[in-house]
């Protein structure tokens, strides 16, 4: 079975400052879905970004980044420009693209951003 | 609809009863699932659907819990018998299609066994 392990149960950043959260998960597959989901009080989960495994170029949308190091089974999400609206749990999440549909995530880590 | 909604979205129930929890995907997706969220932990699958059948009920913890979705649109969530370490919170997400496709989540479901 699929695991996936977020080490940084909590981190903070200043305003504007560069922040890293670390993901690392553990599949047999080759072929799979990586992705990230912010969760701010009002629970609903928001899709940040998300990475095919079969690419290699890490995936990018505006602030956010990710590192995707395939063969150390590592997904880290980097925020740049911290904004306060970034604020929220984070969870790291995997899907299977050959079997199943469900996602597997992480325990999350709570992003604090300080003005 | 615009997005997903999870009706209703706090439940307090007394040990021992059953509850319903509604969630309502986007229309045209084909795809539904549900997920378990206690405190401080990250979402675990219950069931998926695809259409009015369900496809993979791994994740239901036992036969207290089933879900329904006659029409393959609404889908139900059922809890009899209900203890207090079922207190959680309950997420619903639908999809487009199976597979390759973004799931959408709704805001949840708390609910609370006392």
């Amino acid at each position: 079975a699929q695991t996936v392990t977020q080490s940084q149960p909590e981190m903070s950043v200043q305003e504007a400052e560069t922040v890293t959260l670390s993901c690392t998960y553990d599949t047999s597959e080759s072929d799979y879905y990586l992705f990230w989901y912010k969760q701010p009080p009002s629970r609903q989960m928001i899709l940040v970004i998300r990475q095919e495994a079969y690419k290699q170029q890490n995936a990018t949308e505006n602030r956010f980044s990710v590192n995707f190091q395939k063969a150390a089974k590592s997904f880290s999400l980097k925020i740049s420009d911290s904004q306060l609206g970034d604020a929220a749990m984070y969870f790291c999440a995997y899907r299977s693209a050959m079997y199943g549909n469900k996602l597997v995530f992480g325990a999350g880590t709570i992003l604090r951003v300080k003005s | 609809g615009a997005g997903v909604s999870q009706t209703p979205s706090n439940k307090v129930t007394e040990k021992g009863k059953y509850v319903e929890l509604r969630c309502d995907p986007i229309s045209g997706h084909t795809a539904l699932y549900w997920y378990r969220q206690s405190l401080g932990q990250g979402p675990e699958f219950l069931i998926y659907f695809q259409g009015t059948g369900a496809a993979d009920d791994s994740g239901l913890p036992n036969d207290r819990f089933f879900a329904v979705r006659p029409e393959g649109s609404v889908s139900t969530l059922k809890i009899q018998r209900t203890e207090r370490g079922d207190s959680a919170v309950y997420l619903c997400a639908s999809s487009l299609m199976a597979m390759n496709t973004e799931a959408f989540f709704g805001q949840g479901t708390r609910l609370t066994v006392v």
